[in-house]
């Protein structure tokens, strides 16, 4: 069976700081797919990043950074130097082949001025 | 940009009341999926459909149905409204791609918070 398990229900930060949220998977599957999506308070999800499970590099996109581990299956995500605006849930999802996205029970993260 | 509009932001509905909850996406996208989110739970597979006229259970069906008549509408229909459907509910759209890089993101909508009474 396919889970995705977001340990932190919330987490709150001081702007600056940089924080953490962490994803743990479990599939059976050798191909997969892990992403992750921000839901702003206004409530549409918004796509972040999607890793394929051959690819373990971590990447880096500005202010956003993921670390993927096969080894630990983890696809965990950090944020520099945090802002107000990245106050917002969280969620990790994946999926193998058929486009239908498995999500965790999200984190949420408020940033404080 | 893809657009994925759900009907309505916010609906409130009596009990025993057949409530429908309407998905548009402009992209020609051969997927749609409904998703409810509720606190603690995340969100959750209600129903998905690869095209038109064709429909698969997610993980949590009962009380809900589906209907896809035209590639770009997929409308979720609460047969008979109770309280335990009280919740956000979410539509997602994504197109089915190539066989290699077939799992692209998802789109989704703004979601429609139904409050059933």
């Amino acid at each position: 069976a396919q889970k995705v398990t977001q340990a932190q229900t919330e987490i709150s930060v001081v702007e600056k700081e940089d924080v953490t949220l962490d994803c743990v998977y479990e599939t059976r599957d050798t191909t997969y797919y892990l992403f992750w999506y921000k839901q702003p308070p206004s409530g549409e999800l918004v796509f972040l990043i999607r890793r394929n499970s051959f690819d373990e590099q971590n990447e880096i996109s500005g202010r956003y950074s993921w670390n993927f581990q096969k080894s630990t299956s983890s696809f965990n995500f950090t944020i520099t130097a945090s802002q107000v605006v990245d106050s917002a849930v969280y969620f990790c999802a994946l999926t193998h082949n058929t486009d239908k996205l498995i999500f965790g029970t999200g984190t949420r993260l408020q940033v404080f001025p | 940009d893809v657009k994925v509009t759900q009907s309505s932001r916010y609906l409130v509905k009596r009990t025993g009341e057949k409530v429908f909850l309407e998905c548009v996406q402009d992209m020609d996208h051969e997927n749609m999926f409904w998703y409810r989110q509720d606190p603690g739970l995340g969100l959750r597979l209600i129903y998905f459909s690869y095209d038109v006229k064709m429909k698969e259970k997610g993980d949590i069906p009962e009380g809900y149905s589906v209907s896809r008549e035209k590639k770009e509408r997929f409308s979720l229909i609460l047969e008979s409204a109770s309280t335990n459907q009280t919740s956000m509910y979410l539509c997602a759209s994504v197109t089915r791609g190539n066989p290699v890089m077939m799992n692209t993101e998802a789109f989704f909508g703004q979601g429609t918070r139904l409050t059933v009474v």
